[in-house]
């Protein structure tokens, strides 16, 4: 079966600007958790949906949010870009809750902030 | 949050056994120890996760010390394809408890195998 995808692979933005990344989990997967990963900071956790509720939150600014519709696809936007968020950003879906088994990553969505 | 503790970077040589070490001595009984890598330019990969007991899978073993302060990934034959960052990660609950728990990865080890 199709893996988890995302959309668009590559962004560039300018600082002040919004972005919205998008996230297609594996069929039949409820939920959706988003990652930040830098050099510096490594694979960071965003936030989790499940279900279309946010079920678990990070530590990053109201600046970062996300939704889920009825059919699990996932969104993370983010506003008023700052040259610190160029990052890769990486979805994971799984069956359940995440930490509870297995999750699948996308291959991500590299964000460069100019 | 729970912490762990990987060596920074291994180094192996092909068709030889990998033990990756993790210490997680703030480790709660309720947690349980998942283990992640991530090959260069893609996301990472589930490799194997465990509770209490010693688990295995098609790709590797997973060994829990008795306290469970400690884990090992054994990767019983190490292939150049092997070579990546690998994650020892908890499964805790996140701030509002209950149900939902969240993976806390850290900086992993960088596996290197040479041919």
């Amino acid at each position: 079966k199709a893996g988890v995808t995302q959309t668009p692979r590559y962004l560039i933005k300018t600082r002040g600007q919004q972005v919205t990344l998008s996230c297609s989990p594996i069929s039949g997967h409820r939920s959706v958790s988003w990652y930040q990963q830098t050099p510096g900071q490594g694979l960071q956790f965003l936030f989790e949906y499940f279900s279309e509720t946010q079920r678990n939150k990070g530590n990053f600014p109201g600046r970062f949010s996300g939704r889920q519709f009825s059919n699990s696809r996932s969104e993370m936007n983010v506003s008023t870009l700052e040259l610190g968020d160029s990052a890769l950003y990486l979805c994971a879906s799984s069956l359940g809750l995440a930490g509870v088994g297995e999750q699948y990553f996308g291959p991500g969505t590299r964000l460069t902030v100019t | 949050d729970a912490k762990t503790t990987q060596p920074n970077s291994m180094e192996s040589n092909e068709e030889e056994p990998v033990h990756l070490p993790c210490n997680h001595s703030t480790i709660s009984g309720t947690d349980y120890i998942h283990w992640y890598r991530q090959l260069p330019s893609q996301g990472p990969e589930y490799v194997i996760h465990g509770l209490t007991s010693n688990v295995n899978n098609r790709m590797a073993s997973l060994a829990i010390a008795e306290d469970r302060k400690s884990s090992t990934l054994i990767l019983h034959r190490a292939t150049l394809r092997d070579a990546a960052v690998y994650y020892c990660i908890l499964r805790d609950r996140g701030r509002s408890g209950g149900s939902n728990y969240k993976l806390t990865f850290g900086k992993g080890t960088l596996l290197t195998v040479n041919p």
